[in-house]
C-alpha cells in the first residue's frame, strides 16, 4: 500500500531534550516536506526537500533540521526542542521534484507535546 | 507573499442541505489549487485539484471552482451528509504548497 509512515504518532518531552520525527514514504517520490499545525493558523512549512541531499527552508525553519540521505526517508531533527514547538507535525511527498506536483500524500501526523 | 484564507472558520448545517465552503488567496499566479478534508487526529486527504486553467473539478457530491483574478476558490458540497464532518483546508501551488486555516465542517443529523 502506498504510504507515508510517520513515528512516533505521538511524543511528549521535555525542553532541550533532542528528539527526531521519523518519515518515510514508499512511493519513490522525490519532493518530501514537514509542516506544522496550529489552531488559527493552518500549515506551515518547516523544511522541505526536492530530492536527495537537496532541502531548502519553508517558512518556519527556525529550531528544526532535517537531512535527505536516502529518497524514502526525511526525518524532522529538533535539537533542543522548546515549548513554543508543541504542535501537531504533518509529513508530506510528492512525485516531482520540480516544484510541487500533486496529490501530495500525507502521513497521519506526530503529536508532540513540549514541557 | 501568498495569503490564503477561509471563510467561515466553523460552518454547522442540518444533513441534506447543500453548502459553499470559500478559499481566498491574495497572488493569482499560482499552478493550481487543491482541497483537502481533514479528520479529527488525521492527516490530509486530498479531495479535488484545479489545474490553474481550469475553472472547476468534480467528483461525486463535490465540485470545486478557481477563479484566479478574483483570487477565490469555492467547495460546493451538494446534499450534506453527517459523514462530511471535517475540517476543509485549501490549498495553492506555486514554488511551494500555502494552506489556508481551514473550514471546520459540522453535518448533523
Amino acid at each position: 500500500e502506498a504510504q507515508v509512515t510517520q513515528n512516533p504518532r505521538y511524543l511528549i518531552t521535555v525542553t532541550g531534550k533532542k528528539l527526531t520525527v521519523t518519515c518515510s514514504q514508499n512511493m519513490n517520490h522525490e519532493y518530501m516536506s514537514w509542516y506544522r499545525q496550529d489552531p488559527g493558523l493552518g500549515l506551515r512549512q518547516i523544511y522541505y526537500s526536492m530530492n536527495v541531499e537537496v532541502t531548502d527552508k519553508g517558512d518556519v525553519p527556525e529550531g528544526y533540521k532535517v537531512s535527505r540521505k536516502e529518497k524514502r526517508n526525511f526525518p524532522l531533527i529538533l535539537e533542543s526542542p522548546s515549548p513554543n514547538q508543541t504542535s501537531l507535525y504533518f509529513c508530506a511527498s510528492s512525485l516531482s521534484g520540480t516544484g510541487v506536483s500533486l496529490p501530495l500524500h500525507f502521513g497521519n501526523g506526530t503529536r508532540l507535546t513540549v514541557t | 507573499k501568498q495569503e490564503v484564507t477561509q471563510i467561515p472558520a466553523a460552518l454547522s448545517v442540518p444533513e441534506g442541505e447543500n453548502l459553499v465552503l470559500n478559499c481566498s488567496f491574495t497572488d493569482s499566479a499560482i499552478y493550481n489549487l487543491q482541497w483537502f478534508r481533514q479528520d479529527p487526529g488525521k492527516g490530509l486527504t486530498s479531495l479535488l485539484l484545479i489545474q490553474s486553467s481550469q475553472r472547476e473539478q468534480t467528483s461525486g457530491r463535490l465540485n470545486a471552482s478557481l477563479d484566479k483574478s478574483s483570487g477565490r476558490s469555492t467547495l460546493y458540497i451538494a446534499a450534506s451528509q453527517p459523514g462530511d464532518s471535517a475540517t476543509y483546508l485549501c490549498a495553492v501551488i506555486l514554488n511551494d504548497m500555502r494552506f489556508g486555516a481551514g473550514t471546520r465542517l459540522t453535518v448533523k443529523p
